[in-house]
């Protein structure tokens, strides 16, 4: 089945600074990768997908890239916000979703 | 919101209780999953339901119990638990099953499991 691993666990960084935050997946057949938000005592969101076929998508202050020979994709934060600390969770499609462990994102004023 | 409700939000019980966890999702969608979250590990899927029909079930014990009575409503009767069961348990829904191309996953806030 696919392993997903994620890193950094957790992440500081101050306002206005990047994020970034990295996985990597062991299934090549892995087509789909979202990226969910989740903030204290509310599910997962969704907030930015990937598949295979694209190499990189951007949504305002949001990234991800692909690279799909590494098997490897990354959310990239730009300008971050107090409003961005959350617990941010990638995920690789095979068959079924399977998801990283998580980053604790906090930002710091 | 994201159009998935849960109840109870919170829930303690003993090792003997039985109890049900409720999920309803108000987006028409097709499918619906059960997750476990525990801390510091990726979410764990438990079942998955489509078009009513289960159709994984990832070697969850048989203590939980699903139950999905029609495309919007999907219960988790839980009995006999573990202390090692408490968790937060997430329902979530997609438009369609996931052999599709669509089925990007909506999340419900979850119930805080707690086994005593």
């Amino acid at each position: 089945g696919e392993n997903v691993e994620q890193h950094p666990s957790t992440l500081s960084v101050q306002e206005g600074d990047s994020a970034v935050i990295k996985c990597t997946y062991s299934d090549s057949a892995s087509n789909y990768f979202p990226w969910y938000k989740q903030e204290l005592g509310k599910g997962p969101q969704l907030i930015i997908d990937i598949r295979s076929n694209v190499g990189e998508k951007k949504d305002q202050r949001i990234a991800v890239t692909l690279n799909k020979t590494a098997k490897h994709f990354s959310l990239h934060i730009t300008e971050t916000q107090p409003e961005d600390s959350a617990v941010y969770f990638c995920a690789a499609d095979d068959y079924k979703l399977s998801f990283g462990a998580g980053t604790t994102v906090t930002v710091r004023a | 919101e994201t159009g998935v409700t849960q109840t109870p939000r919170h829930l303690v019980m003993g090792m003997t209780n039985k109890k049900s966890l409720k999920c309803e999702q108000h987006l028409g969608h097709n499918a619906m999953y059960w997750y476990k979250q525990s801390a510091k590990k990726p979410l764990e899927l438990m079942f998955v339901y489509n078009f009513k029909e289960q159709t994984e079930n990832n070697s969850v014990p048989s203590r939980f119990s699903p139950e999905c009575p029609n495309s919007s409503h999907l219960f988790l009767h839980l009995h006999t638990l573990q202390p090692e069961d408490s968790a937060l348990y997430l329902c979530a829904s997609s438009q369609e099953p996931r052999t599709s191309g669509n089925y990007e996953q909506y999340f419900g806030p979850g119930t805080r499991l707690t086994v005593t």
